[in-house]
């Protein structure tokens, strides 16, 4: 079975500029997960998704931050305009509606703001 | 709100030996769930082993196990026969039980395997 898809792996980009973060949930799985890793602050949830509805959004950051379920296999994050404390480690999750509990990761998205 | 301390930054252990991680977490919530997972040099999270609080049995999961001391709120993991690919980040996670599924972590081990 494939796993939680994260695409780019990795994203250079430069300040001001505007980028996207792709994630495609695990076949089944109605709820979606956005994380950010940092050195300083760790793990941290931005947003999460039931049924492709947002739930909790209190973990972003701030209004250049959004993210979109336009169906249940598909979810992006935007940053815009981006800028260098957004570099950070982006992981998205998955889990299924019965075992809501368990969060399954994908290989997240490396981005780094020049 | 929920915080989740791991104080040990970093550990080592030889390859074969038993080494525990330490996870302690503040909450004042009765239903929650505990977690670790495992962070190899890939960066992909897998999770180790889950426990649910009501649960007075400890979880176990082939030669990973946790000391779950609810009123101590400790939740350690005991890797046994340890293996040069356990190596890796290992983050303590905390969720509250109910409609609410965040996941809470704490800050990481880093535990080295030496052969």
């Amino acid at each position: 079975d494939a796993g939680v898809i994260q695409s780019p792996r990795h994203e250079v980009t430069e300040m001001g500029q505007e980028v996207t973060l792709r994630c495609k949930p695990i076949s089944g799985h109605n709820s979606l997960f956005w994380y950010r890793q940092t050195m300083m602050r760790g793990l941290e949830l931005l947003i999460y998704f039931n049924n492709n509805v947002p739930i909790d959004d209190s973990g972003m950051p701030e209004d250049r931050f959004s993210a979109k379920m336009p169906n249940a296999s598909f979810s992006t994050l935007k940053i815009q305009p981006s800028e260098p404390r957004d570099s950070a480690v982006y992981f998205c999750a998955s889990s299924f509606e019965k075992r809501i509990d368990t969060q399954y990761f994908g290989p997240g998205t490396r981005l780094t703001v020049l | 709100a929920q915080t989740v301390t791991q104080s040990q930054p970093e550990m080592s252990v030889q390859e074969a030996e038993t080494v525990t991680l330490s996870c302690t977490y503040d909450t004042s919530e009765n239903n929650y769930y505990l977690f670790w997972y495992k962070q190899p040099p890939s960066r992909q999270m897998i999770l180790v082993i889950r426990q649910e609080a009501y649960k007075q049995q400890n979880a176990t999961e082939n030669r990973f196990s946790v000391n779950f001391q609810k009123a101590a709120k400790s939740f350690s993991l005991k890797i046994s026969d340890s293996q040069l690919g356990d190596t890796a980040m290992y983050f303590c996670a905390f969720m509250k039980g109910g409609s609410n599924y965040k996941l809470t972590f704490g800050k990481g081990t880093l535990l080295t395997v030496n052969p």
